[in-house]
């Protein structure tokens, strides 16, 4: 089935700092959704993104989704300790398939 | 909200033996749920999406006669892992949901121990 790759496998940032991960697919992907899981926790559901070209703001957090519908990114601005976690893009119609994530550790 | 509770929240067992663990859609029918695994600092796999009243549909190489899924209600879904081994031991968690506006909701995850 489609995959979505996910870079950087992991990111560590200074508290305060920016923090950047993408999604790219080689097929174009109906839509796609974001999550977060916190060490020792399970995936939260952030964001779906439908329509090309498609950003979505959740405080901190910016969510695009490109104009070809085969990447997308999750942007959290000034990170927060509380960021700290591994965020997942994951894309599927009918059931979902998680990219490899991408985990975020923050020196405070 | 919706919510999917998961039971147990760790196990420990003795290879050859077999352990089930629970999904329950709490406040919402579920026809559809789906187990993942995850082994520790990976992402999360999908095993097999488990239908309501019918069989499961299993991911590619998934083997089906070892984690075997049922759901006999609108509500509950099981997975059992049939005699375990040591390399079965991981982080299975289960979802449901639309995966619409809303996405899916995760239950909190079984920690299987294997020794």
């Amino acid at each position: 089935g489609q995959q979505v790759m996910q870079i950087p496998q992991y990111q560590h940032v200074q508290e305060g700092e920016d923090f950047t991960t993408y999604c790219n697919s080689s097929t174009t992907l109906s839509n796609i959704q974001w999550y977060k899981q916190r060490p020792g926790g399970h995936p939260v559901f952030l964001i779906q993104l439908v329509k090309s070209g498609e950003v979505k703001k959740q405080k901190r957090l910016t969510f695009q989704f490109g104009e070809a519908k085969k990447n997308s990114s999750l942007h959290i601005t000034a990170t927060q300790t509380t960021d700290v976690g591994t965020y997942f893009c994951g894309q599927g119609a009918q059931k979902l398939v998680f990219g490899q994530g991408t985990r975020l550790t923050i020196n405070p | 909200g919706a919510v999917v509770s998961q039971h147990p929240s760790w196990v420990i067992c003795k290879s050859g033996t077999s352990v089930k663990i629970e999904c329950r859609s709490l406040d919402f029918q579920a026809t559809t749920m789906f187990w993942y695994r995850q082994f520790p600092k990976q992402s999360l796999m999908l095993m097999a999406t488990s239908n309501e009243g019918s069989k499961a549909t299993y991911e590619q190489g998934v083997e089906k006669d070892k984690f075997l899924i049922n759901h006999a209600s609108l509500t509950l879904s099981t997975l059992t892992v049939t005699s375990a081994h040591p390399e079965d031991s991981s982080f299975y968690i289960c979802s449901a949901g639309t995966g619409g506006t809303y996405g899916y909701t995760f239950g909190s995850g079984t920690r299987l121990t294997v020794v």
